[in-house]
């Protein structure tokens, strides 16, 4: 069946631009996390949703940074005024869960945004 | 400090042999994940393991997990190129969280 898709696969954008990445989960799984991968930092968590609950935003860098997930489904994450540290490549995953159970992450490609 | 180190961070084999790459954590585990990844094509899911003792294969991938020393191998036999890539280690800071930190990835080269 189809996996985690994201939206554009490559991103570059000058800075001081706002940029919107698209995350589409696999259809079913409520749970949906950003990630981010940077040579410098590895990869990290940025921003998990489950369901109609609040967001956990612990691991967003920075206020520019923002997500949303319409539906329980599709989510967009900007950032907003883009600074040439916010290049890498941002990950989504979606799973089952979570609860009392521990289910795998499914990630998509990711988006490779380039701030120049 | 990562709070996930893996070692070795690049490992370069011949075609058939075996190699272990390892994952050790500086906190409690809940729950340890291993990923692969190859350019353009994100993270795919290997293995989930969740308690102490446990181990699992996937074809010629065993993984296990030594609860007790926070530790996590994964042992590839008779490597593939196939095989290459990143490998990364994942893990679960509290029970159900899944907001998973990662190790910094060990790139394995297989040479023919």
């Amino acid at each position: 069946g189809a996996g985690v898709s994201q939206s554009p696969s490559n991103k570059v954008t000058e800075k001081g631009k706002d940029v919107e990445l698209r995350c589409d989960p696999i259809s079913g799984h409520t749970a949906l996390y950003w990630y981010r991968q940077s040579l410098g930092q590895g990869l990290e968590f940025l921003i998990y949703f489950q369901g109609n609950s609040a967001p956990d935003k612990s691991g967003l860098p920075s206020d520019r940074f923002s997500a949303e997930r319409t539906g329980g489904s599709v989510s967009t994450l900007t950032i907003q005024r883009t600074q040439q540290e916010d290049s890498a490549v941002y990950l989504c995953a979606s799973s089952l869960g979570p609860g009392l159970a521990t289910y795998e992450q499914y990630f998509g490609p990711g988006t490779r945004l380039t701030v120049t | 400090s990562q709070e996930l180190e893996q070692s070795p961070q690049s490992l370069i084999v011949q075609e058939g042999k075996n190699l272990t790459i390892n994952c050790t954590s500086s906190k409690t585990l809940y729950g340890l994940y291993w990923y692969k990844q190859k350019y353009g094509e994100g993270l795919i899911f290997l293995m989930m393991l969740q308690k102490g003792g446990e181990e699992k294969s996937h074809e010629k991938i065993t993984a296990k997990l030594d609860e007790k020393k926070q530790q996590s191998s994964l042992h590839i036999t008779a490597s593939q190129p196939s095989h290459a890539g990143i490998y990364l280690c994942g893990a679960d800071r509290a029970r159900g969280a899944q907001k998973l930190v990662f190790g910094q990835g060990t790139r394995l080269t297989i040479n023919p």
